[in-house]
């Protein structure tokens, strides 16, 4: 059974772009939840999707935003980029509430 | 909101040791603990997880954790610990029914020979 998929793996951007990073959830899993890890925050929950629908959402500005298609792929759109947004994005699924969510190797961004 | 506090930034430790981390959580509501290990430039490996049931909980790779409800404690242990473990550990919860999962600081395991 393929892993969870991300891409692309690393990412170079400038302040004040956009970018969209992209998470093919485990076949069967309908729960997808993103995270940042940085150094200084470490692993922090953006927002989890479940069947289209935003379910969850952590402390983040409204640059930050998801979706999540009927085949329960998701993207994870970044706007007007700050520097502080260089982390390590990862993406999880998992079947449903209360199940184990497998991460994906995550996106590397880095804003200049 | 719940939230986790995993009390050791680092822990060096030799080969074939016995290790311990130490992971305290807070909430209000019944909570689901986890334990993530993840090795560099890789995504996150479930360890072991409480969702009820015995508190002694068997991971993979031969680690295990204790779920202790009044110390609200759910620290990590190995009896013996092997070079290939070095990583950082994460502790996470979650509460009821979503998967809001907060994770913690994480701990960098070094083994040395």
């Amino acid at each position: 059974k393929a892993g969870v998929t991300q891409t692309p793996r690393y990412l170079i951007k400038t302040r004040g772009q956009q970018v969209t990073l992209s998470c093919s959830p485990i076949s069967g899993h309908r729960s997808v939840s993103w995270y940042q890890q940085t150094p200084g925050q470490g692993l922090q929950f953006l927002f989890e999707y479940f069947s289209e629908t935003q379910r969850n959402k952590g402390n983040f500005p409204g640059r930050f935003s998801g979706r999540q298609f009927s085949n329960s792929r998701s993207e994870m759109n970044v706007s007007t980029l700050e520097l502080g947004d260089s982390a390590l994005y990862l993406c999880a699924s998992s079947w449903g509430p209360y199940n184990e969510q497998f991460f994906g190797p995550g996106t590397r961004l880095t804003v200049l | 909101a719940q939230s986790v506090t995993q009390l050791d930034s680092q822990v060096p430790v030799f080969e074939e040791a016995p290790v311990e981390l130490r992971c305290n959580y807070s909430s209000s509501v019944s909570v689901y603990l986890f334990w993530y290990v993840q090795y560099p430039n890789q995504g996150l490996q479930l360890l072991l997880k409480y969702l009820s049931g015995s508190t002694l909980v068997k991971g993979i790779n031969g680690f295990e954790a204790e779920f202790n409800k009044s110390q609200t404690s759910f620290h990590l242990r190995k009896p013996s610990v092997h070079i290939s473990d070095t990583a950082e550990y994460f502790c996470a919860v979650s509460v009821t029914e979503n998967n809001d999962m907060r994770f913690g600081a994480g701990t960098r395991l070094t083994v040395k020979p």
